[in-house]
């Protein structure tokens, strides 16, 4: 199956800092990616819908100047968590759909952020 | 609008013996339904689809779900439960359009 990779899987920083997490569709392109928040034990919440070469669109509650998202190519979309504080910490997972566009998404290893 | 409920947080199972996780729909659409499994600390693994075809999907490490429309049902069974299938388990709906609406998930426990 198609594979998407996320990196870091793991980052700690400070209060007050940015951090970027890459999503990348390694053997396809990615028109759309979605990006995911889970909280412990929790389902996992759409944060916002990535669409290559335009703007994402952000799902209700979900500030778009915190959480930075930037498509610009095929396969790589990142999100940027800015000036976090400890209250960002959770774990982030893209998701990709091919081109096929069957409804089938494969999912990114996930990020674990932690804010100090 | 278009919902999933999974109606165990938790199944605890012995080796070796049978498992059942429920799911239920409900959608305005013809959907397509999903099963993942996540291991702790990792992305989402798809362990089978149903898309209009097949009403009995099989899928991956022994899983299969069945679509009944009639019940608004697509459960997941597997005839013997291993210890590596210890995971979190989501039931997924895509109904029309590019949303995905994931049920809250179940915590399948196997013991020995």
């Amino acid at each position: 199956g198609a594979v998407v990779s996320q990196h870091p899987s793991r980052v700690i920083c400070k209060s007050g800092t940015s951090v970027k997490i890459e999503c990348r569709s390694l053997d396809f392109q990615a028109t759309t990616m979605f990006w995911y928040r889970q909280f412990p034990k929790k389902s996992l919440m759409l944060m916002a819908t990535s669409n290559e070469g335009s703007k994402a669109t952000y799902e209700q509650g979900v500030e778009k100047d915190k959480f930075l998202i930037n498509h610009a190519s095929l396969t790589l979309s990142t999100l940027t968590v800015t000036s976090a504080h400890p209250e960002d910490s959770s774990f982030y997972i893209c998701s990709a759909r091919t081109a096929m566009n069957t409804g089938e998404l494969f999912f990114g290893e996930g990020s674990r952020l932690t804010v100090l | 609008a278009q919902s999933v409920t999974q109606l165990d947080s938790h199944v605890s199972v012995s080796e070796g013996t049978p498992v059942l996780l429920r799911c239920n729909y409900s959608s305005s659409y013809s959907p397509s339904l999903f099963w993942y499994v996540q291991h702790p600390n990792k992305g989402l693994q798809l362990l089978l689809k149903y898309t209009s075809a097949a009403t009995l999907v099989k899928g991956i490490n022994g899983f299969e779900a069945e679509f009944k429309k009639s019940e608004t049902s697509f459960h997941l069974t597997k005839p013997s439960a291993h210890m590596s299938d210890a995971a979190e388990y989501f039931c997924v709906l895509t109904g029309g359009g590019n949303k995905l609406t994931f049920g809250t998930g179940t915590q399948l426990k196997v013991e020995l």
